[in-house]
């Protein structure tokens, strides 16, 4: 069964700072890995997505890794903004579609 | 393009009874999936549909069940309300989900509040 964990669970930057959000993964039989934002009550929006077959992506001030042998993901955010405060999350796909998330990392940034 | 959506946004009902949530993918989208978000256990998988068949179905009691209409648009019921089932219910859409390729967009989700 594949499990999935964020670290931190929380963090909080001042404006400007680059930070790092980990994410691992127990399976390492996965399609694809995506990385979503999720504001406060609301649905998730989508950052990235990594193929099984690639090592990152790029998205303006995003850059995500991904290392299936050893179960690991990052996301990059660049000269963090408070507009960047938000929860993220990341999510495994180990086929048909069917998305095994963690916990999140909740993300604040202050100006 | 429009977005995946969601109806209701918002439902209030009592315990014992039953609901039903609708989504209406991504226009071209043929896979949809629905998810519970609750504060304690986070986002969990449904169950997935693909040109209305059942392809995959998470951990969830047989109260929980859903379907897909040819327009692949989907439903998703539950009967017999618990308090436990108040959360946050996501549905996303992705273009095929062969081999886990697509890529999920997710709708504004339904607060459902169970009394």
């Amino acid at each position: 069964k594949q499990e999935v964990t964020q670290i931190p669970a929380a963090l909080s930057v001042p404006e400007g700072e680059n930070l790092v959000l980990n994410c691992s993964f127990t399976d390492s039989a996965i399609y694809n890995l995506q990385w979503f934002r999720q504001d406060p009550g609301k649905g998730l929006t989508s950052l990235l997505l990594i193929q099984s077959s690639q090592r990152e992506q790029t998205s303006g001030r995003l850059n995500a890794s991904l290392d299936k042998s050893s179960g690991r993901s990052t996301l990059y955010i660049a000269a963090s903004q408070p507009g960047d405060s938000a929860t993220y999350l990341c999510a495994a796909d180990s086929g048909y579609s069917t998305l095994t998330f963690g916990k999140g990392t909740m993300l604040l940034v202050s100006p | 393009k429009a977005g995946v959506t969601q109806t209701p946004r918002y439902l209030i009902k009592t315990r014992g009874q039953q609901v039903t949530l609708s989504c209406s993918p991504i226009s071209g989208h043929r896979s949809v999936s629905w998810y519970q978000q609750t504060p304690g256990q986070g986002l969990q998988f449904l169950f997935e549909y693909f040109s209305e068949t059942q392809r995959n179905k998470g951990n969830f009691p047989g109260r929980f069940s859903g379907r897909q209409f040819s327009n692949s648009r989907s439903e998703m019921n539950v009967s017999t309300l618990e308090l436990g089932d108040s959360a946050l219910y996501l549905c996303a859409s992705s273009p095929s989900g062969q081999g886990g390729l697509g890529e999920q967009f997710f709708g504004p989700g339904t607060r459902l509040t169970v009394l």
